[in-house]
């Protein structure tokens, strides 16, 4: 089974503050990683699908990169704000081209006013 | 689109009973996936459906649990006989392609205790 490893497991930091996450994954056999967003007593939310090692996606004030080569995602929020509290879980497939992703348990962020 | 619809949202049921969740998936997905959230495993998969045929139940944790997908609108998961342990917020999901490639669409959730 794939093991998707996020860190740190959780994360406070003061409003205007800027943070970033890591989601480490077997570098073998990449096809895609995504990034979710999950405030709490929601659902899940797509951030990112990234595909290509050197990719870098913006959402706003959140930002992601990859390298496939090293095996990591880094996730970044620039001057967090209070509504940026969430847990962020990155996802990959299971194991080569499969299409049953593998969850994460997530980096959980608070931000403080 | 009203996005992905569940319910109940909240499920409350004594142990022995049948528990029928349900699924709408946005319109035009052909992927729909009910996964499971609890304290310990984190957020997992349980069965997915590429339309309307199941692919990978594989995640399933025991013959008490099925699901099906009679049309490309609704699914439900069913547990038969419930117990505690199935106690967990289940999540519908459907992406518009392969997963791999395609963002998933979560509905709310619902939350289910069996006592």
């Amino acid at each position: 089974i794939l093991n998707v490893e996020q860190s740190p497991q959780s994360l406070h930091v003061q409003e205007g503050d800027s943070t970033n996450f890591t989601c480490s994954f077997p570098s073998s056999n990449f096809y895609a990683l995504h990034w979710y967003r999950w405030e709490t007593a929601k659902s899940p939310e797509a951030l990112f699908v990234m595909t290509l090692n050197g990719d870098e996606k913006k959402k706003g004030r959140i930002s992601a990169t990859l390298n496939t080569k090293e095996g990591y995602s880094y996730l970044y929020i620039k001057g967090s704000q209070p509504e940026d509290s969430a847990t962020y879980l990155c996802a990959l497939p299971a194991q080569g081209g499969s299409e049953k992703l593998v969850f994460g348990k997530g980096t959980k962020l608070t931000v403080n006013p | 689109d009203a996005g992905v619809i569940q319910s109940p949202r909240h499920e409350v049921t004594e142990m022995g009973q049948e528990v029928t969740l349900r699924c709408k998936p946005i319109s035009g997905h052909d992927y729909l996936f009910w996964y499971r959230q609890t304290m310990m495993r984190g957020l997992e998969l349980l069965i997915y459906f590429n339309n309307n045929v199941p692919i990978d139940d594989s995640g399933m944790p025991e013959d008490r649990f099925s699901a099906k997908m009679p049309n490309a609108s609704f699914s439900t998961l069913k547990i038969q006989p419930s117990e505690p342990r199935d106690s967990a917020v289940y999540f519908c999901a459907s992406s518009l392609a392969s997963p791999i490639s395609y963002e998933q669409y979560f509905g709310p959730g619902t939350r289910l205790t069996v006592t």
